[in-house]
Formats: C-alpha cells, structure tokens, sequence
C-alpha cells in the first residue's frame, strides 16, 4: 500500500520480555517518528529521524528504549525488559521532509501482562 | 504551563451548528502549525495546514494569530461524522520539536 505500514498490530508480552516494533514509511519520505499515546492520553514524542542525520532522541522515557532506520527506510523500535508502563499504542509517521505534515501508521498495540 | 493546550472538552452540539475552539502555544519561535483528527482507537489523521493568512477547506477554517500566539479551528454547519479528539500541532524552529495537544473532543448529536 501507499501508506505507513506497522507491525505486529497487537502484542501482548509478559513483563520483562524484550519487544521489536516495525515501521515502513511512505516511500520517499525522509523523516520518520515514533510516538506513543496511552489510553485517552495524546501523543508523547519518543524519536525523530531525518535521512542520514543522526535521531533525535529526546524523547525516549529510558534507556531501555531504542530505535534503528536502516538504508533510510525502515524503522525498528526495540522495548528491552518491558514493563506495565510500556502498554500503550506505539504510532510511527513520516513525512517528506522535516516540518512538513506527518502520515501515521494504523499504530501497534502493546500489552504488557 | 504546557507547551501546547487544548480545552479538552467535550463540546456537544447540535447538527449542523457551527463550533470553534483553539489551541494556544507558547514557543514565539513555532513555525509550522496543523489540525488532525483522530477518530477512537483509530491514528491521527491531518486535517489541514494552517497558514498565517488563514485557510478554508470546505466546512472548516483555520486560523492562525501569532500575536497572541494561538491558533483556531472552526466548523461549520457540522455533521455526525465530524465527531472525534482535533489535535493541534505545532512544529518549533526544528523539525524534531513536534509538539501534539492533548486533543479536544467533539461529539455532534443529532
């Protein structure tokens, strides 16, 4: 499709589990964010990427979160011993270039058991 | 204070009334500002630009007003579909310094 592609679209983990989210950007699009919204919560910026710069991790809530864009395309977010806290909608955008409007993905639901 | 609000809501109203709210910011130096929609359990999804001239699309117009730093989303003649959470964005001097408001319900009844 045209579209943002994430996956898995549901993952329920037990705690303590390491976990591996995937993003595919509208092709040609060379910015690229991860955020995540918790039940009835807006957005909360995690990371940005801008082709070949390096991220802007400002917004990641611990060190036991990281994200990878190889080739410039496509994006893993990496959660390494999740905890309840974790659980939320993790939504990935991109848009063509920095500042201009962002295209999200239908989102991956995390569960933390 | 935060740096992006919204009254959060929600605003019901009548169909086929007209409806505003705003959203204030508090970076002077913000350069790029957007309305999206974002239906239940669903992504946000962009529902216009907002340029400093001010724009329309259809039944919706967006303003912007940088003296008192806020911007403004008004619908018109509204309809049930136009229910949903409208998040405001703002963009800072770079790129990575999105900021997304918390988002204002608004629920249309018939």
């Amino acid at each position: 499709g045209a579209g943002v592609s994430q996956s898995p679209s549901n993952k329920v983990t037990e705690k303590g589990k390491d976990v591996e989210l995937r993003c595919d950007p509208i092709s040609g699009h060379t910015a690229l964010y991860w955020y995540r919204q918790s039940l009835g919560q807006g957005l909360e910026f995690l990371i940005y990427f801008q082709g070949n710069s390096a991220p802007d991790k400002s917004g990641l809530p611990s060190d036991r979160f990281s994200a990878e864009r190889t080739g410039g395309s496509v994006s893993t977010l990496t959660i390494q011993r999740t905890q309840q806290e974790d659980s939320a909608v993790y939504l990935c955008a991109s848009s063509l270039t920095g500042g201009q409007p962002q295209h999200f993905g239908d989102g991956t639901r995390l569960s933390i058991l | 204070r935060k740096e992006v609000e919204q009254d959060p809501g929600p605003f019901n109203v009548p169909e086929g009334a007209t409806v505003a709210f705003n959203c204030t910011y508090s970076n002077s130096a913000s350069q790029s500002f957007f309305w999206y929609r974002q239906d239940c359990r669903k992504e946000p999804k962009l529902l216009m630009s907002v340029y400093s001239s001010g724009n329309e699309d259809g039944r919706f117009t967006a303003q912007l007003n940088r003296a008192s730093q806020y911007i403004s989303l008004l619908i018109r003649d509204s309809k049930l579909s136009d229910s949903a959470t409208y998040l405001c964005v703002v963009m800072g001097g770079s790129a990575s310094k999105i900021i997304f408001g918390s988002g204002t319900r608004l629920s249309i009844r018939p």
